[in-house]
């Protein structure tokens, strides 16, 4: 199975600042990257599939961008509503995985 | 708008069975690819499930597989997950999700100790 490595496991951030988020694959996953974000008590929220592409109503300063095994979710000015767990998940290979996730907290 | 109501979570004791049901509405449920996703208290999100719309294809995580089976009946537009032989590694909230994750529903908490 595909491996899925985040870093950091947590970023203590202001808002304002920018978010660099990591993941790395145990073997390549072309661009089948997808990013989630999730807070306290409810379901994950869709951000990025495809390793860059923007999900429905997804605001712009979330980007995605990668391929193969490195990829990075940046969030340009965090807001505070963005003070939340991020997963990667692959979608290349089947089982599908998750990364154990990045949490960003504030500062 | 899409809505995805899981149920069927509960305390079951180990070793034992619990079928897990997924309603869909606010969708063609029959043209959507689905999967199931569990998250044990305070830890991360593991895929468990995968089944095409058309039944024909169905994928499993190695830590569910050949206890637990997806199924679906489009007629009514609901998703289940049959799962035997629980474990107390199994306890998590469970979610089920359309196709490409987009939509998920509220999760369902699934409880296994004795």
């Amino acid at each position: 199975e595909i491996v899925l490595t985040q870093s950091p496991a947590t970023l203590s951030l202001s808002p304002g600042e920018r978010a660099t988020l990591s993941c790395r694959a145990s073997q390549s996953v072309s661009f089948y990257l997808a990013w989630y974000q999730q807070k306290l008590g409810q379901a994950p929220r869709l951000l990025i599939y495809d390793a860059s592409k923007r999900a429905t109503a997804i605001p712009a300063r979330f980007s995605g961008s990668g391929s193969g095994t490195d990829f990075t979710l940046t969030v340009s000015s965090l807001e505070p509503e963005d003070f939340a767990v991020y997963y990667c998940q692959q979608r290349y290979h089947w089982p599908l995985t998750f990364g154990g996730g990045t949490r960003v907290q504030i500062k | 708008e899409v809505r995805l109501v899981e149920s069927g979570g509960g305390l079951v004791q180990p070793g034992g069975s619990l079928r897990l049901s997924c309603t869909a509405s606010g969708f063609t449920f029959v043209n959507f690819n689905m999967n199931w996703v569990r998250q044990a208290p305070g830890k991360g999100l593991e895929w468990v499930s995968f089944i095409s719309s058309g039944i024909t294809t169905t994928h499993y995580a190695d830590s569910v597989k050949g206890r637990f089976r997806i199924s679906r009946d489009n007629a009514k537009k609901a998703l289940y997950l049959q799962m035997s032989s629980l474990r107390a590694d199994d306890t998590a909230v469970y979610y089920c999700a359309t196709e490409g994750f987009d939509d998920w529903g509220q999760g369902t908490l699934v409880t296994v100790s004795s």
